[in-house]
């Protein structure tokens, strides 16, 4: 089954404590992402990868860090986890960049830092 | 990519059409409209999306001004199920250039039986 998977799905921990957020795909995209969603303020991409081993700010980048080693997996790593990390995060793909394919989104992962 | 405005929510008799409305005022030639939905909190899902022509499949249609300002996303027969955030966007079309999504805060659309 072609899909975007996450883990974990729940998170709880605390400040400062470095964590990874998995994001895999099994339909050879070469697009992915990572949003953000907060009550009152929709989904705010985190960043992007068109490629591998290209990978760009979105608009929340502050406190996380991506890698695109493989084509597949897009991990977001949070090295220094705050408070106001504690959010709602999902993780989508499309077959390449550009407005012409639509993303496919991940189940999501609730993340709470304590 | 263009910043996109909805209404905040929506109500629609169960059995209607909905009629969901999206202002981009600001598109430029090369960007598409692009609809998805989420259902409480899950992964949005993807609905319907177009350049200049009005789009149908079989979940929804996808009705683009001839001056492309504006669109309306219509569930023909909206069921309870379809009760959800929809969120308009655009995107550029180029691979090779701008490649931010924003998602606006969407329209709560609330089917009522």
């Amino acid at each position: 089954e072609a899909q975007v998977t996450q883990n974990p799905r729940y998170l709880i921990t605390v400040t400062g404590k470095k964590l990874t957020v998995t994001c895999s795909q099994n339909m050879n995209h070469e697009y992915m992402s990572w949003y953000r969603q907060d009550p009152g303020l929709g989904l705010r991409q985190i960043y992007y990868s068109m490629n591998v081993e290209v990978t760009d700010k979105g608009d929340v980048p502050e406190g996380y860090k991506v890698s695109r080693k493989e084509k597949r997996n897009f991990p977001l790593i949070l090295e220094s986890p705050s408070p106001n990390q504690t959010s709602l995060y999902f993780c989508a793909s499309s077959l390449k960049a550009g407005g012409a394919y639509e993303q496919f989104f991940g189940p999501g992962t609730r993340l709470t830092v304590l | 990519d263009a910043k996109t405005t909805q209404p905040t929510s929506m109500d629609c008799a169960e059995g209607r059409a909905a009629n969901l409305p999206c202002n981009h005022s600001t598109i430029s030639g090369n960007e598409y409209v692009y609809w998805y939905r989420q259902i409480h909190s899950q992964g949005p899902q993807y609905i319907i999306h177009g350049l200049k022509n009005n789009e149908t499949n079989e979940m929804a249609s996808l009705i683009i001004t001839e001056d492309r300002k504006s669109s309306t996303l219509i569930l023909p027969h909206a069921t309870l199920r379809d009760t959800a955030v929809y969120y308009c966007i655009v995107r550029a079309f180029n691979s090779g250039g701008y490649q931010k999504v924003t998602f606006g805060t969407g329209t709560k659309l609330q089917v009522i039986p």
